[in-house]
């Protein structure tokens, strides 16, 4: 089945600072890759996507290229702000795993003013 | 705009008792999902759902079920509520093309006592 390793956290940047957060991924065939983000006391909700290689989701600031050649899917913001604290979930949907999104543990991001 | 219900955000339960958690989705869905999201452990997939009566096990079912009587609303079951259940219960949907994200309620946080 699929599997996503995710950079641990906490994550704690200050304002304005460039954020990185790494998501590797093992999956069947061309998975569609998702970025979701959870604030809160709040369920999930997508950030963004990129459904085959070389494609650039884009969402509020984020960005995240499908680089189907080391299987990667990094999330990068060029300067983050408090309001973008929360968590942040890889997740690879491939048929190997039914189509089902595989979540990894989930990046949490703390950014002080 | 897309809506994902749980028809409770908080909710204690004593030992041996049997639970309901509903979700209610109003975009015409064909699949549904329930996870339940632990610290440290990301989101783990109970059970889903490709279409009314239909339910396939996820990766922790055991002590769940689920039921699927109208394409809208999807019922998780503890059978006999234990305190390892103890847990955040998210409630997903997404329409029947694999590429489309997941839509997820606010999640109910279930206390079994």
């Amino acid at each position: 089945g699929d599997s996503v390793t995710q950079m641990e956290g906490p994550v704690t940047l200050s304002e304005e600072a460039f954020l990185t957060i790494n998501c590797t991924y093992t999956a069947t065939g061309y998975p569609s890759l998702f970025w979701y983000v959870q604030y809160p006391g709040e369920g999930l909700q997508l950030l963004l996507k990129a459904t085959k290689a070389d494609d650039k989701g884009s969402n509020k600031g984020f960005e995240a290229t499908y680089r189907k050649e080391t299987t990667s899917f990094h999330l990068e913001k060029g300067s983050v702000q408090v309001s973008d604290s929360a968590v942040y979930f890889c997740a690879p949907s491939s048929s190997g795993g039914s189509y089902i999104p595989t979540f990894g543990r989930g990046t949490s991001l703390i950014v002080h003013p | 705009d897309v809506k994902v219900t749980q028809s409770s955000r908080y909710l204690v339960k004593r030992t041996g008792e049997k639970v309901f958690l509903e979700c209610v989705q109003d975009m015409d869905h064909e699949n549904m999902f329930w996870y339940r999201q632990d610290p440290g452990l990301g989101l783990r997939l109970i059970y889903f759902s490709y279409d009314v009566k239909m339910k396939e096990k996820g990766d922790i079912p055991e002590g769940y079920s689920v039921s699927r009587e109208k394409k809208e609303r999807f019922s998780l079951i503890l059978e006999s509520a234990s305190t390892n259940q103890t847990s955040m219960y998210l409630c997903a949907s997404r329409p029947g093309s694999r590429d489309q994200p997941q839509h997820f309620g606010d999640g109910t946080r279930l206390s079994i006592l």
